[in-house]
């Protein structure tokens, strides 16, 4: 079965600090990528997706992400965060044949001052 | 002009009980989903309707009901309420793309559900 992995689940990082948040899936075939953001007791909210051409992939507020196929992987970098980025970060990935979309289990990210 | 609205926010009800959320997108968008959030954040898509026809229905017991009334409209609707019904449900949108994908999918702001 399809799955998204994200082996980080807990982050701690000072302000301007660089991050890189790892994100996995299992599937072979086709797959457009996401990157989604929940701020503390708000709804996920879109960072960036990636459905083909330039795997290098930049998104709102200074993120972007790197899809290598070679190893199924879609990690999400910052140059420099900001206390403001503190929340929870989600991988998805769904086939391109599919309405399905699995999310990765998260990874709370907290940007101390 | 939200885009994703769901009601209510927060549900707070008694096992045993009937409820509905509603969902509701002006994206116009032809397909909707409904996700459960537990309370370790784990989101897990439960249904999805591609202009009022069901596409996906995961593993959920059958007293979860999703109804599409139309395709900008999905509510869900749970009979007799367990305790490991609480958590978030989060509705969302997108639109189809190309055969049997889809674009992104832009999420509600949620409706807490807690069951006593």
């Amino acid at each position: 079965a399809q799955s998204v992995s994200q082996h980080n689940h807990h982050v701690i990082l000072s302000e301007a600090a660089s991050l890189e948040l790892g994100c996995n899936y299992s599937y072979g075939g086709t797959v457009n990528l996401f990157w989604y953001v929940q701020y503390p007791g708000q709804h996920l909210q879109l960072l960036l997706k990636y459905f083909s051409g330039d795997p290098l992939v930049k998104g709102i507020k200074g993120f972007e992400a790197e899809f290598i196929k070679s190893k199924f992987s879609f990690n999400l970098r910052k140059p420099s965060v900001q206390w403001s980025d503190t929340a929870e970060y989600f991988c998805a990935v769904n086939r391109k044949s599919s309405y399905k979309l699995i999310f990765g289990s998260g990874t709370r990210l907290l940007v101390r001052p | 002009d939200t885009a994703v609205s769901q009601t209510p926010k927060y549900l707070v009800t008694q096992m045993g009980n009937d409820k509905s959320i509603k969902c509701e997108q002006n994206l116009g968008h032809d397909t909707m989903y409904w996700y459960k959030q537990d309370s370790k954040k784990f989101l897990k898509i439960m249904f999805s309707y591609n202009n009022k026809e069901l596409i996906i229905n995961e593993t959920v017991p059958n007293r979860f009901s999703p109804k599409s009334p139309d395709k900008a409209h999905l509510n869900l609707h749970i009979n007799s309420l367990e305790l490991g019904d609480s958590a978030v449900y989060f509705c969302a949108s997108s639109q189809k793309q190309g055969r049997g994908s889809t674009d992104t999918q832009y999420f509600g702001p949620g409706t807490r559900l807690t069951v006593l």
